[in-house]
């Protein structure tokens, strides 16, 4: 069974600039949720859907958004992007959300802004 | 607010040798723990969990362990450590507070060196 996918694996971006990251669950998974890792701040909950449904949202400003499709696809975006933003962008998935179902994580998506 | 502390930033132990990794925990409601390890450039793995039941988890490659709710402690544990075992290690708790939800709060991490 595939893993969860994240693409593109690196980014590069300007400041001001914006940037779509997408995430393929593993097959059957319906809940994915966003987390940011920085060396400073550590690992930071974003975002979480659910049935293409956004169930919880993290405390970061409204630049970050996302959306999930209905073959549980998702994308997180980031517009006007800030030097702070550089991070290594992690997704999960789970089956669903009940609190047995441990969340798979992808490899990431490095981005830096320059 | 519910919250993960690992008090350690980095643990050496010798190859063969028991190995642990503190994990404390502060939630309102029943803890449901996870451990996770990163290896460089890699995303998160999972290793284990607690639900409720037993005390004592097993997980993958070796790896158990210990719950403690007077302690509120969820302590990482593997008789010999090997080498490969060298990685950043994450203790986590699914914060209940806000209904069902598969939102992870993470502790600091915690840097595990296995020296030969």
């Amino acid at each position: 069974k595939a893993g969860v996918t994240q693409t593109p694996r690196y980014l590069i971006k300007t400041r001001g600039q914006q940037v779509t990251l997408s995430c393929s669950p593993i097959s059957g998974h319906r809940s994915v949720s966003w987390y940011q890792q920085t060396p400073g701040q550590g690992l930071q909950f974003l975002f979480e859907y659910f049935s293409e449904t956004q169930r919880n949202k993290g405390n970061f400003p409204g630049r970050f958004s996302g959306r999930q499709f209905s073959n549980s696809r998702s994308e997180m975006n980031v517009s006007t992007l800030e030097l702070g933003d550089s991070a290594l962008y992690l997704c999960a998935s789970s089956f669903g959300t009940g609190v047995n179902q441990p969340q798979h994580f992808g490899d990431g998506t490095r981005l830096s802004i320059l | 607010a519910q919250s993960v502390a690992q008090p350690e930033d980095q643990v050496n132990v010798a190859e063969g040798n028991p190995l642990t990794v503190k994990c404390t925990y502060s939630v309102s409601g029943n803890p449901y723990l996870f451990w996770y390890v990163q290896y460089p450039n890699r995303g998160l793995q999972f290793l284990l969990k607690y639900i409720t039941g037993d005390n004592l988890v097993k997980g993958s490659y070796g790896f158990e362990a210990e719950f403690n709710k007077s302690q509120t402690s969820f302590h990482l544990k593997k008789p010999s450590a090997l080498v490969s075992d060298s990685a950043l290690y994450f203790c986590a708790v699914r914060d209940s507070s806000s209904g069902n939800t598969g939102k992870l709060i993470f502790g600091q991490g915690t840097t595990l060196q296995v020296k030969p």
